[in-house]
C-alpha cells in the first residue's frame, strides 16, 4: 500500500508565506501532484514534480526529494481566494494507473 | 466548453434504487477515472480506463459498474444503493495513465435517503 501524509489544517495571515509538507511511501513511486480544491469544486492541477528539487509557477513552488519520500508546497504572497484545501498526490508503483491522494490540507487565509 | 462534464450534479435517491452518473471529456484524452470524495474529503480511486479498458478496479462493490462505449464517454452505474454511498464522485480524464495532470469534472453529490 501507500501512504501519504500532509498536515490537517494550516492557517495564514494575507501577504504572508505558507509551506504544506507531504509526506509518501510507497514503491515504484513515479512522481508527485498537487492538486487545489476550493470547497465544492473540482481539484485543479497545480504542479507536477518527478525530479528532485523546486518547481516554481508564479506565486506557487513544489519541492520534491525523492530519496526522503517528501514534497511540500509553497504559496507566496496568500490571498484570500488561496483558502482551500490542498491535495498532494502520488502516482506509479503502487499507485500505477491511479492518483493516491492525501487527506488533504486546508489552508485558511485571515485578512 | 466544459473539458470534463458530469451530469446530474445532484443527485437524491432512496435506498435500494439503481442510478446512473454520466461523464463525458472533449480533451480526446485516452484516460478516464472515478473518483468518491466522502465526507471527510478524502478522495479515493474507484476505477481507471484506457481507450475503453479497465485498467484499475479498487476493490469497489460489484453494485458499482463503469461502462466506457468510447474514450470520450465513462459513465457510472450503481445498484441497489446505500446509505454509505452517499458521497461526491468525481470523474476525471488525463492524456497519459497518470503521467500528467488530470482534469476533474464538477462532482456528482450524491444523496441516499
Amino acid at each position: 500500500g501507500q501512504n501519504i501524509d500532509q498536515p490537517t489544517e494550516m492557517t495564514a495571515t494575507e501577504g504572508a508565506i505558507v509551506q504544506i509538507n507531504c509526506t509518501y511511501q510507497t514503491s515504484g513511486f513515479n512522481g508527485l501532484f498537487w492538486y487545489q480544491q476550493h470547497a465544492g469544486e473540482a481539484p485543479t492541477f497545480l504542479s507536477y514534480n518527478v525530479l528532485d528539487g523546486l518547481e516554481e509557477k508564479g506565486r506557487f513552488s513544489s519541492f520534491l526529494s525523492r530519496s526522503k519520500g517528501y514534497s511540500y508546497l509553497l504559496l507566496k504572497e496568500l490571498q484570500m481566494k488561496d483558502s482551500a484545501s490542498y491535495l498532494c498526490a502520488a502516482t506509479g508503483g503502487d499507485s500505477w494507473g491511479k492518483l493516491q491522494f492525501g487527506a488533504g490540507t486546508q489552508v485558511v487565509v485571515t485578512p | 466548453d466544459t473539458a470534463v462534464s458530469q451530469t446530474p450534479k445532484y443527485l437524491v435517491t432512496q435506498m435500494g434504487n439503481d442510478k446512473s452518473i454520466k461523464c463525458e471529456q472533449n480533451l480526446g484524452h485516452d484516460t478516464m477515472y472515478w473518483y468518491k470524495q466522502d465526507s471527510k474529503k478524502f478522495l479515493k480511486i474507484m476505477f481507471s480506463y484506457n481507450n475503453k479498458e479497465l485498467i484499475i478496479n479498487e476493490t469497489v462493490p460489484n453494485r458499482f459498474s463503469p461502462k466506457s462505449p468510447d474514450k470520450a464517454h465513462l459513465n457510472l452505474h450503481i445498484n441497489s444503493l446505500e446509505l454509505g454511498d452517499s458521497a461526491v464522485y468525481f470523474c476525471a480524464s488525463s492524456q497519459m495513465i497518470t503521467m500528467d495532470e488530470a482534469f476533474f469534472g464538477q462532482g456528482t453529490r450524491l444523496t441516499v435517503v
